[in-house]
């Protein structure tokens, strides 16, 4: 079974940073394109980073580009998204998932002052 | 950008009854790279079809999905309790990744 377990969200001020953690198991992060996505409160889903199973590809949504940073450690499974320079918009629940496998419960982050 | 265009907004039904979804992009989507994902309220959401007809582990067989290019279809055979929800389509084909404005399947 494939589990994906989210960390690290909380409180924050505009301005500062956060480190988003997601945990596989079940699924070996080094063979899937991984994904971050959020859900600002009350809205739809957004796509915000993803990653390639070799690590060399990444991507980014406009509004994150130059602020946030996908990354991966192998020997422990685990999918980051560090993010900086953090903004109110940016207020959401984060979710990491695989589009053929499945989401995490997600992580809240709070951007406020 | 693919923009994904859901219809309809809410789809009001009865428990037992076939629920259609529908899903169009405004270009042709890559390889059929399009998933569906339920979302119920205060949860993750659930990832049910992806590659446009493949459903995930675990998925009942109540739920298919159809369509290729720009058009796509997510049907619901016959109407359970628990499938009340939003229902999400999304493009992984090309960047960026977009999802559609949602469904909501409610009780009539």
């Amino acid at each position: 079974e494939v589990q994906l377990v989210e960390s690290g969200g909380g409180l924050v001020q505009p301005g500062g940073s956060l480190r988003l953690s997601c945990a596989a198991s079940g699924l070996t992060l080094s063979g899937s394109w991984m994904h971050w996505v959020r859900q600002a409160p009350g809205k739809g889903l957004m796509w915000v980073s993803l990653l390639s199973p070799d690590g060399t590809t990444t991507a980014y949504a406009d509004s994150v580009k130059g602020r946030f940073t996908i990354s991966r450690d192998n020997a422990r499974n685990t999918l980051y998204l560090q993010m900086d320079s953090l903004r109110d918009e940016d207020t959401a629940v984060y979710y990491c998932a695989s589009f053929s496998k499945g989401w995490g419960q997600g992580t809240l982050v709070t951007v406020s002052s | 950008e693919i923009v994904l265009t859901q219809s309809p907004g809410t789809l009001s039904l009865s428990p037992g009854e076939r629920a259609t979804l529908s899903c169009r992009a405004s270009q042709s989507i890559t390889s059929n790279y399009l998933a569906w994902h339920q979302q119920k309220p205060g949860q993750a959401p659930r990832l049910l079809i992806y590659g446009a007809s493949t459903r995930a582990t675990g998925i009942p067989d109540r739920f298919s999905g159809s369509g290729s290019g720009t058009d796509f279809t997510l049907t619901i055979s016959r109407l359970e309790p628990e499938d009340f929800a939003v229902y999400y389509c999304q493009q992984y084909g090309h960047s960026p990744l977009t999802f559609g404005g949602g469904t909501k399947v409610e009780i009539k």
